[in-house]
Order: C-alpha cells, then sequence, then structure tokens
C-alpha cells in the first residue's frame, strides 16, 4: 500500500551546525505534509506544514522543501541547538484527515 | 495552540484487566479524535477514527472489541485496552481536530505497562 518513508534513521550534528532530515513518501495523489518533533516520552509537536502547490516553506529556523518530481520531502534545521534533539516525523495526510507517518529520524547534537 | 491532555501519564496494569485512558481537548471543540499506538523507537500507527457521537472507525488490524473507544462529547475520548496483556504495553497518543483546516493536535501520551 502507500507509505511514507524515511531514508536516514540517526543523525549526529555538531550545535551549530544545520541539519537536514530526509522523507521520501510514495503516494503521488498526497497534497499536504507535515513535520513533527517527538522529545523522549511525549506527544509529537507540530513544525511546518507545506502543501503540494508549494516547492518551499520557511518558519523559525526551519524550511521545509517538497520536490514532487521525486516524492521527496525535507526538513533542514538552521544553526541546531540541543533543544532541538528528538525524533522527528514527517506525516502525510490522507482521505479522512487522517495521518500517514513515516518511520522518525533520530538527531543527536553534539556539544 | 490548542492544548490535548490525556490521562493517565503512565499506568501499569495485570495481565486480564482492562484500562481506561481518556483524551482531552482543553480549549476547543474537538469533532473528530485519532487514537495512535507507538512502540518503542518506532513511529506511530493510527488505531482509530472517532467522531462525536458515531462509532469509531478501527484500522485494518485492529480488534475493536479489544479497543474500546467512546466519543460521547466535544471534549471527551476515552481508549479502553480490554482483558490487557503484555503484548499490549505501548505508547498510546491520542490526537484532537476541530475546526478547519482540521489540524490534529496530540496530547502527550499515556504508557500502558501491562504486567
Amino acid at each position: 500500500g502507500e507509505s511514507v518513508g524515511l531514508h536516514l534513521p540517526t543523525l549526529s550534528v555538531q550545535e551549530g551546525d544545520n541539519s537536514i532530515i530526509n522523507c521520501a513518501y510514495s503516494n503521488s495523489a498526497s497534497d499536504y505534509f507535515i513535520w513533527y518533533k517527538q522529545e523522549s516520552g511525549k506527544g509529537p509537536q507540530f513544525i511546518i506544514d507545506i502543501r503540494s502547490n508549494m516547492d518551499k516553506r520557511q518558519g523559525q529556523r526551519v524550511t521545509v522543501l517538497l520536490n514532487k518530481t521525486v516524492k521527496h520531502l525535507s526538513l533542514q534545521i538552521a544553526a541546531t541547538q540541543p533543544g532541538d534533539s528528538a525524533v522527528y516525523f514527517c506525516a502525510e495526510k490522507a482521505a479522512g484527515n487522517k495521518l500517514t507517518f513515516g518511520g522518525g529520524t533520530r538527531v543527536l547534537v553534539k556539544p | 495552540g490548542a492544548v490535548v491532555s490525556q490521562h493517565p501519564s503512565r499506568v501499569i496494569c495485570k495481565s486480564g484487566t482492562s484500562v481506561k485512558i481518556e483524551c482531552r481537548s482543553l480549549d476547543f471543540q474537538a469533532t473528530t479524535m485519532f487514537w495512535y499506538r507507538q512502540f518503542p523507537k518506532k513511529s506511530l500507527m493510527l488505531m482509530a477514527t472517532s467522531n462525536e457521537g458515531s462509532k469509531a472507525t478501527y484500522e485494518q488490524g485492529v480488534e475493536k472489541d479489544k479497543f474500546l473507544i467512546n466519543h460521547a462529547s466535544l471534549t471527551l475520548s476515552t481508549l479502553t485496552v480490554t482483558s490487557a496483556h503484555p503484548e499490549d504495553s505501548s505508547f498510546y497518543i491520542c490526537s484532537a481536530s476541530g475546526v478547519p483546516p482540521y489540524e490534529q493536535y496530540f496530547g502527550p501520551g499515556t504508557r500502558l505497562t501491562v504486567t
């Protein structure tokens, strides 16, 4: 069936550097994507979203890029901080307002 | 932003007993609530979708008689794990969705341990 997946399970990054987290999706009909951050023992926290009619969207220190040609989504975190250490999930909104989550990438920020 | 709470945050129960988890939208009316299950180091898997006043819609492979969902009001949904077994031990997360654009707001999760 359709799925949303990630390439890298763990990303180690030096504090202050930029982080890039990738996500591949397979449902070409998907028109809305969301990135979530999940800290240990907590629920997912909304970071940023993007609709399929856009290629790029920026937030505070975060940028989401969407490449519909290759069905690829990425999250860029600028000047990564220790508080950014968490697991990041991409999610695809499907019919009925349901979310399908990718496998997740753990980001470890080294001081 | 919208706030969703879950209670309890952690629960330990004995095998064969039932446990109820509450999900509340604190500052908005949630027409739809979703229940997810998350195993350690895994992603969230949707279990069911519940609309206020209607029967829940379960995802394929989720036993509706084992995971009873009630959405009796616009601010409360409950998930009851019946006759719990150790393999039901997991992190259960709810989300609530209200007015357009129907953003899902997630609760903090409930850690269930069945001994």
